[in-house]
């Protein structure tokens, strides 16, 4: 069975722009997860989303937002990007009822 | 505020030693701790733990929570040079299931 799928593997954007990343969870998991990882740290929550909706939400900005699909999938919307936005964005999907999350290889931004 | 606290931040070993990686936690209403092995890009899941005393096993990995200290160890038995990587403790916030708070991970390095 496949994993948890992320697009792009890697982008490379200037101050100022926006970028979409996209996820897709393991077959049969409605609930996503996004998480923002820096260099040395570890992966730091954004979002999370079941059945289309958000259920919860870090402390990151407005310039942050995302949204789940019918098909379970989901995007990760950064506007107005700053250099501190570079990182890895790790999704997660899962089980609504378990705590187990299992994680996509991520998309490494680095924002010029 | 919950936090997550995860000793030593790094370790560096020779094949066939035994390590034992320490994490500490401080939530509200907690449900469950796990282990994360972060090796390039995806977090691989390890265990998770909900009950105190109750060991967990894969292979040469074990984990056993202690849920009055607030404290849960990793030992890894007959390091190999494949088990180097960053080893990730998360706990869920707040009695949530899915805002997983992370540690700063244990970089661990084994020698041949």
């Amino acid at each position: 069975d496949a994993g948890v799928t992320q697009s792009p593997t890697h982008l490379i954007k200037t101050r100022g722009q926006h970028v979409t990343l996209r996820c897709s969870p393991i077959s049969g998991h409605k609930s996503v997860s996004w998480y923002q990882q820096v260099l040395g740290q570890g992966p730091q929550f954004i979002f999370q989303y079941y059945e289309k909706e958000e259920r919860g939400r870090g402390n990151f900005p407005d310039r942050f937002s995302a949204r789940q699909f019918p098909n379970y999938s989901s995007e990760l919307n950064v506007n107005a990007l700053l250099l501190g936005d570079s990182a890895l964005y790790l999704c997660a999907s899962s089980l609504w009822e378990t705590d187990t999350q299992y994680f996509g290889p991520g998309t490494r931004l680095t924002v010029l | 505020e919950d936090k997550v606290v995860q000793s030593p931040l790094s370790l560096v070993v020779h094949e066939g030693d035994t390590v034992t990686l320490n994490c500490s936690y401080e939530v509200t209403n907690f449900r469950s701790l796990l282990w994360y092995k972060q090796e390039k890009k995806a977090p691989t899941f390890l265990f998770m733990l909900t009950s105190s005393g109750i060991e967990k096993k894969s292979g040469r990995l074990s984990s056993i929570l202690d849920k009055k200290e607030l404290f849960s160890i990793l030992n890894i038995t007959a390091t190999q040079t494949g088990d180097s990587a960053v080893y990730l403790c998360a706990v869920p916030l707040g009695g949530s299931n899915y805002k997983l708070t992370f540690g700063k991970g244990t970089l661990l390095t084994v020698n041949p």
